[in-house]
């Protein structure tokens, strides 16, 4: 299977605690996207990269998450000191990023993420 | 206003129907548009994507565009029970690589 992976796919912990969760792209994509879906809701943007630099984050990502992506392959994102209302699924994304606005975004499972 | 609004559901339809799905969007600068299924506790698959005004065909599915109506559309002839997920629309501007997306409308599709 060549699609995208993610890594853990649950992950439960408690309240302050430190999360890493990773991200490998689809072979050859260049741009890797991070999103979070709570329930009843579509998926919320978070940041993107192009290769290794991080070229957009929204306001949804505070000071508390981090994400990088380094030699522009395998990405990971963290959350310190998680508060419950991280609780969410954590799902990337990654697209060839030829340049062209018509460029299709496909997903991974996902990462759900409980905090208690 | 939401960027991306379709109706919650769930929209009903029996084996064999036909299945409407409706999405519009505030952002006149949208230039892409794509469908996404998502079966529940599962992540989104891709189903359709159109970039042009009119209508795109794929299979069982149809997705329809009215950029002046900032309007699209997807059609689901010959539904089945498995069709039944929570459809979501997505946007995307010239210029900005996020994808937004509307909350999205579960289908039933009952035998």
């Amino acid at each position: 299977d060549t699609g995208v992976s993610q890594d853990p796919r649950h992950k439960i912990t408690k309240r302050g605690q430190n999360v890493t969760f990773r991200c490998d792209p689809i072979s050859e994509h260049n741009r890797l996207y991070w999103y979070r879906q709570t329930l009843g809701q579509g998926p919320e943007f978070l940041t993107y990269f192009q290769n290794e630099a991080q070229l957009e984050k929204s306001r949804l990502l505070s000071d508390r998450f981090s994400a990088e992506r380094p030699k522009g392959s395998f990405s990971t994102l963290e959350i310190q000191r998680t508060e419950q209302g991280d609780s969410a699924m954590y799902l990337c994304a990654s697209s060839p990023g030829g340049g062209s606005y018509q460029e299709t975004q496909y997903f991974g499972p996902g990462t759900r993420l409980l905090v208690l | 206003q939401k960027e991306v609004e379709q109706n919650s559901g769930p929209l009903s339809v029996p084996e064999g129907a036909i299945a409407s799905l409706n999405c519009t969007y505030s952002d006149r600068g949208s230039q892409s548009f794509f469908w996404y299924r998502q079966y529940s506790g599962k992540s989104p698959e891709l189903i359709m994507s159109i970039y042009s005004n009119g209508d795109k065909e794929d299979g069982r599915f149809t997705a329809q565009l009215n950029k002046a109506s900032q309007y699209v559309s997807l059609l689901i002839r010959d539904s089945q029970p498995s069709d039944s997920a929570t459809y979501l629309c997505a946007v995307n501007n010239t210029g900005f690589q996020k994808l937004v997306f509307g909350t999205g409308t579960r289908l039933l599709v009952s035998p």
